[in-house]
């Protein structure tokens, strides 16, 4: 059974650093890896997906990298902003249907 | 429309009520997800229709969770004598053929 693990669960960091956040899945076998942003009260929006065929995606800040053969995802935030503070949620689509997520990384940016 | 909407954003439930939670997927999507997220945990699978047909409903905790999209467009996700364990955000996501998903608001329920 599939399962994905984000570490750390929790981050706080000043305006400005990079930062990496971490994803971890048990089986090889997916379709593709997204992404997600969720503010609090809100729905999930769309970070970054990476097919299963690629290595990474950027998009702005962002960019993200994907090891399938090590089952491990990175989401790479360049110079953090507060407005960036959410919950990041990765998650793995293996059969074009369901996607499996993480618990998520709950990112604090200071100013 | 412009992106997945659901009704109500906001549902309270006494123990032992029905109730019913609309999702509007984007217009043309043929496949339309349901998923569960308790406080503090990533979203959880429910259910997956492709057009009007509920082609897996595996993730569904209890036969008091039932799902319908009878036009293969609007669905409403129904749970029948709510518990106190029902209480979660439930998203809703549509999509073209499966991937990616794009995710409505959610409705938050609380079971009292």
């Amino acid at each position: 059974k599939q399962e994905v693990t984000q570490i750390p669960a929790a981050l706080s960091v000043p305006e400005g650093e990079n930062l990496v956040l971490n994803c971890s899945f048990t089986d090889s076998a997916i379709y593709n890896l997204q992404w997600f942003r969720q503010d609090p009260g809100k729905g999930l929006t769309s970070l970054l997906l990476i097919q299963s065929s690629q290595r990474e995606q950027t998009s702005g800040r962002l960019n993200a990298s994907l090891d399938k053969s090590s089952g491990r995802s990175t989401l790479y935030i360049a110079a953090s902003q507060p407005g960036d503070s959410a919950t990041y949620l990765c998650a793995v689509n293996q059969a074009g249907t369901a996607l499996i997520f993480g618990k998520g990384t709950t990112l604090s940016v200071s100013s | 429309g412009a992106g997945v909407s659901q009704s109500p954003r906001y549902k309270v439930a006494k123990r032992g009520q029905d109730v019913a939670l609309r999702c509007d997927p984007i217009s043309g999507h043929v496949s339309l997800f349901w998923y569960q997220q308790a406080l503090g945990q990533g979203p959880e699978f429910l259910t997956y229709f492709q057009n009007e047909a509920q082609l897996d409903k595996s993730g569904l905790p209890s036969d008091r969770f039932f799902a319908e999209r009878p036009e293969g467009s609007v669905s409403t996700l129904k749970i029948q004598r709510t518990q106190q364990e029902d209480s979660a955000v439930y998203l809703c996501a549509s999509s073209l053929n499966g991937t990616p998903q794009f995710f409505g608001p959610g409705t938050r329920l609380t079971v009292l």
